[in-house]
């Protein structure tokens, strides 16, 4: 496609259950970010691959998130042991350089909801 | 520490009102980049405009325009003759160059164009 896709789009899950979400980048796009969006706030920073190393880890909140990324393509974000506090839009973006500060394409987002 | 304020939570325009909106930035990096980004009630994230710290030119595309000021830290975006379509929330952006790559965004501001 043409655009960053993510998978699901909308996600329920019982307080406790893992989930996994999948993020399709841009096809040719080294950098892939994960970012979550808590509702009514800004975007806060989780994690960053380049190719499929994860240079910068810093933002994951907790040893209950993880992601990982195959190659220059398809990367997950788990996030273990759900609480109600992860509910939030789970987005992903791409970008084409190696560049940091590259443009970033951002997909539509994962919406998950923790009961 | 990098950081962008955007003092404007929530603002309310009648179509074919000027409207800006201000972005406020810190950073101690003298090499950094600024971002606008527009979410529609669609949840997608659209990139409008990217600005490197060396370059001061103010920037008009369309109806949009850009107000890059270093000596204020300010970044501030304006809708020219505003549009029900520019109804949205708006984040403005920090990447510093050198600073692995950690993307800061303010929290938005949440603007409606009402008819």
């Amino acid at each position: 496609g043409a655009g960053v896709s993510q998978s699901p789009s909308n996600k329920v899950t019982e307080k406790g259950k893992d989930v996994e979400l999948r993020c399709d980048p841009i096809s040719g796009h080294t950098a892939l970010y994960w970012y979550r969006q808590r509702l009514g706030q800004g975007l806060e920073f989780l994690i960053y691959f380049q190719g499929n190393s994860a240079p910068d880890k810093s933002g994951l909140p907790s040893d209950r998130f993880s992601a990982e990324r195959t190659g220059e393509s398809v990367s997950t974000l788990t996030i273990q042991r759900t609480q109600q506090e992860d509910s939030a839009v789970y987005l992903c973006a791409s970008s084409s350089g190696t560049l940091l500060t590259d443009t970033q394409y951002f997909g539509p987002g994962t919406r998950l909801t923790v009961l | 520490a990098q950081k962008v304020t955007q003092a404007q939570t929530e603002i309310s325009v009648v179509e074919k009102e000027d409207v800006t909106l201000d972005c406020v930035y810190e950073t101690r990096d003298t090499t950094y980049y600024l971002f606008w980004y527009k979410q529609p009630p669609s949840g997608e994230l659209v990139f409008l405009i990217r600005r490197n710290s060396f370059d001061e030119q103010n920037e008009i595309s369309g109806r949009y325009s850009w107000n890059f000021q270093k000596s204020t830290s300010s970044f501030n975006f304006t809708i020219t003759a505003s549009q029900v379509v520019d109804s949205a929330v708006y984040f403005c952006a920090l990447s510093e160059a050198s600073y692995g790559q950690n993307f800061v965004f303010g929290p938005g501001t949440r603007l409606s164009v009402l008819p």
